[in-house]
């Protein structure tokens, strides 16, 4: 059964370092998204991406992060300069059209120190 | 007032009960609805997609009504393996494109 992958799946990094993470969506997936999940908290949307474009994003999703799909395969999230509280588990989804089940990466655990 | 709220439990059941779950959403505009279900610092996983008819799938039933913005789910012979965290999900197109709005979840434990 085709999966989403994330890397790498723990991350440990110090405050206003740039970190960059990665995910590979389902092949035939068109419709791209990231989620966080602070410890002991629900799960976030950040932002959704769709023809090499953003197409939403929420009021976490500030100017310190971005995306990007370098190649035909991956998509990155970065976060520029990073905070205590960018610690989180960061999701990546896809779905193959927008109104179809999104499919969740096991997640990257990010720790700021 | 929360987009989606959930009783956060924890359902303590012995194996073979029922056991269902209630959540209820705020925007009367949420389009589809779901279930998924997380294990301990696990990614959600997609249990089953709720319709407004209701929809089972196998030891689970999904209903939805729209009228009152409620949606439940109802587990019959809980097993072991079903101890998780259920997460009750609406998605928003405000945009045209899918987001996914999540519940806190209720967390189950179920024991022999």
């Amino acid at each position: 059964e085709p999966e989403v992958t994330q890397t790498p799946s723990h991350q440990v990094t110090q405050m206003g370092q740039e970190v960059i993470l990665r995910c590979v969506p389902i092949s035939n997936h068109l419709y791209f998204y990231w989620y966080r999940q602070i410890l002991g908290q629900k799960v976030e949307f950040l932002v959704s991406f769709y023809n090499n474009e953003i197409s939403e994003k929420s009021e976490i999703f500030d100017d310190q992060f971005s995306v990007e799909r370098p190649d035909g395969s991956n998509f990155t999230l970065k976060i520029r300069s990073t905070k205590l509280e960018d610690s989180a588990m960061y999701f990546c989804a896809s779905s193959r059209v927008s109104v179809y089940e999104q499919y969740f990466g096991p997640g990257t655990r990010l720790t700021v120190t | 007032r929360k987009e989606v709220e959930q009783d956060p439990g924890p359902f303590n059941v012995p194996e073979g009960a029922t056991v269902a779950f209630n959540c209820t959403y705020s925007n009367s505009a949420s389009q589809s609805f779901f279930w998924y279900r997380q294990d301990c610092r696990k990614e959600p996983k997609l249990l089953m997609s709720v319709y407004s008819s209701g929809n089972e799938d196998g030891r689970f039933t999904a209903q939805l009504n729209r009228a009152s913005q409620y949606i439940s789910l109802l587990i019959r012979d809980s097993k072991l393996s079903d101890s998780a965290t259920y997460l009750c999900v609406v998605t928003h197109m405000n945009t045209g494109f899918q987001k996914l709005v999540f519940g806190t979840g209720t967390r189950l434990l179920v024991s022999p």
